[in-house]
C-alpha cells in the first residue's frame, strides 16, 4: 500500500516569513494529493490539493508543487499570519478521489510574532 | 445543510465493551470514510465506502465493522473494545472524483 513520509514534524516561522512543508509517497499510481489543515481541537480541513497532471497549483497565499519523478509534492506558505498556526497535513491516494486517503504525520506549523 | 454529524461527543468504555459511532452527512455525497487519529501517527483510514451497499477496509481495519445501508449513514462499529482503540474518530464524506472531502467533529473516544 501506499506510504506518506511528511517533514519537518514541527516548524517554528516568524510572522511574515515562508514556511514549507515536504511529503515523499510510495505508490507511483497515486494521483491526488490533497492537503489539510487542523486547528486544536478541530476537524481537519482542506486547504488545497493537486492532481497527478499538474506540476503547480496556487491559491493566494498557499501554493503546492508536485514532482511525480521524485514522489514528492510540497506545501509552500508566504507572507505566514498568526492564524497559519495549526498541523498541517499532507495526503495521497491512487483513487482520483478523497475516499481512499495515506495520510503523512503531520506539521505543527507555529508562527511567531 | 449540517454537513457531516458525528455522535457521541466523547464517550468511555470498558474493554469488551461494543457499541456504534454514528456518522450522517445531508449532502447526497457518495463516498463516506473512517478515519482514527492518534498522536504522532497522523489519520489513519479504517474503512471506506463508495455507496450505499459497498464497504471496503482500509489501513487499520481490525476491530471494526461498518455498514452502508442508506446514502445518509455510515456507523462505524467496535464489537468488542480494547484500549488500543483508545483515539478520535473522524467520519468524512465526499461527492465524487473532483469534490472536496469534508469531516465531522469527532468523536473522542477512551476505552479503560
Amino acid at each position: 500500500g501506499e506510504n506518506v513520509e511528511q517533514h519537518p514534524s514541527t516548524l517554528s516561522v516568524q510572522e511574515g516569513d515562508s514556511a514549507v512543508i515536504k511529503c515523499t509517497y510510495s505508490d507511483s499510481a497515486s494521483n491526488y494529493f490533497p492537503w489539510y489543515k487542523q486547528e486544536l481541537g478541530k476537524r481537519p480541513q482542506l486547504i488545497i490539493d493537486i492532481r497527478s497532471n499538474v506540476g503547480e497549483k496556487k491559491d493566494q497565499r498557499i501554493a503546492v508543487t508536485l514532482n511525480k519523478t521524485a514522489k514528492h509534492f510540497s506545501l509552500h506558505i508566504t507572507e505566514t499570519q498568526p492564524e497559519d498556526s495549526a498541523v498541517y497535513f499532507c495526503a495521497a491516494t491512487p483513487t482520483g478521489t478523497a475516499s481512499k486517503l495515506t495520510f503523512g504525520t503531520g506539521t505543527r506549523l507555529q508562527v511567531t510574532f | 445543510n449540517a454537513g457531516v454529524t458525528q455522535t457521541p461527543k466523547f464517550q468511555v468504555l470498558k474493554t469488551g465493551q461494543s457499541m456504534t459511532l454514528q456518522c450522517a452527512q445531508d449532502m447526497n455525497h457518495e463516498y463516506m470514510s473512517w478515519y482514527r487519529q492518534d498522536p504522532g501517527m497522523g489519520l489513519r483510514l479504517i474503512h471506506y465506502s463508495v455507496g450505499a451497499g459497498i464497504t471496503d477496509q482500509g489501513e487499520v481495519p481490525n476491530g471494526y465493522n461498518v455498514s452502508r445501508s442508506t446514502t445518509e449513514d455510515f456507523p462505524l462499529r467496535l464489537l468488542s473494545a480494547a484500549p488500543s482503540q483508545t483515539s478520535v474518530y473522524f467520519c468524512a464524506s465526499n461527492g465524487g472524483v473532483s469534490e472536496t472531502q469534508y469531516f465531522g467533529p469527532g468523536t473522542r473516544l477512551l476505552v479503560l
